[in-house]
């Protein structure tokens, strides 16, 4: 099985900075990466797909790129809303698995 | 718009069963593949199981796979997890989710209580 990994596990920014998260995979796995943000309480919400692409609805300040084995998933100016645990998910081979999420609240 | 309602949580005993429902409205159900995903308490994301749209393609994580069981009735655009012989560790909120690879559209979740 693929194994995810993320890094920080947490972080803490002020509304307005830029914030990166990276997702890294054990092996390969071409662009087939999404990443969700989960609000505390709340389900999880699907961001980007194919590594870069934005899903409708989601705010163009997220970002995401990377191909083969690292990610990145970017937000440009946070803003108060962006609270929340991000997840990266491959699909590249089953199981689909998740990394551990990623912490984001505001200093 | 899309909405996806679970149902079927609950408290049972280590070894029991439960069957996990999810109604589906405002997209044709038959033409996408669904998901369950679950989250134990303060834990991470985990796909446990995929049907195709048409019922006839399967996939389980090892963890639940031979205990569990995903079926659908596109005439009711429910989709149904049969879950045997439950663990402990098998307590988490499930998820009904859209599609097999990511997922666009989830259900607000049915918690699921294994223990004693």
């Amino acid at each position: 099985d693929i194994q995810m990994t993320q890094s920080p596990s947490s972080l803490s920014a002020s509304v307005g900075d830029t914030v990166t998260i990276t997702c890294r995979a054990s092996q390969g796995i071409s662009n087939y990466l999404a990443w969700y943000q989960q609000k505390p309480g709340k389900v999880p919400n699907l961001l980007i797909y194919t590594a870069s692409t934005l899903q409708s609805g989601v705010p163009s300040r997220f970002s995401g790129s990377g191909s083969g084995t690292d990610f990145t998933l970017t937000i440009s100016s946070l803003q108060p809303e962006d609270v929340a645990t991000y997840y990266c998910q491959e699909y590249n081979s089953a199981p689909f698995t998740f990394g551990p999420g990623t912490k984001v609240d505001i200093k | 718009e899309v909405q996806l309602l679970e149902s079927g949580g609950g408290l049972v005993q280590p070894g029991g069963s439960l069957r996990l429902s999810c109604v589906a409205s405002g997209f044709i159900f038959s033409n996408y593949a669904m998901t369950w995903v679950r989250q134990a308490p303060g834990k991470g994301l985990e796909c446990v199981s995929s049907i195709s749209g048409g019922g006839t393609g399967t996939k389980y994580a090892d963890s639940v796979r031979g205990r569990f069981t995903i079926s659908r009735d596109n005439s009711k655009n429910t989709l149904y997890l049969q879950m045997n012989s439950l663990r402990a560790d098998d307590t988490a909120v499930y998820y009904c989710a859209s599609g097999w690879n990511f997922f666009d559209y989830w259900g607000q979740g049915t918690l699921v209580t294994v223990s004693s």
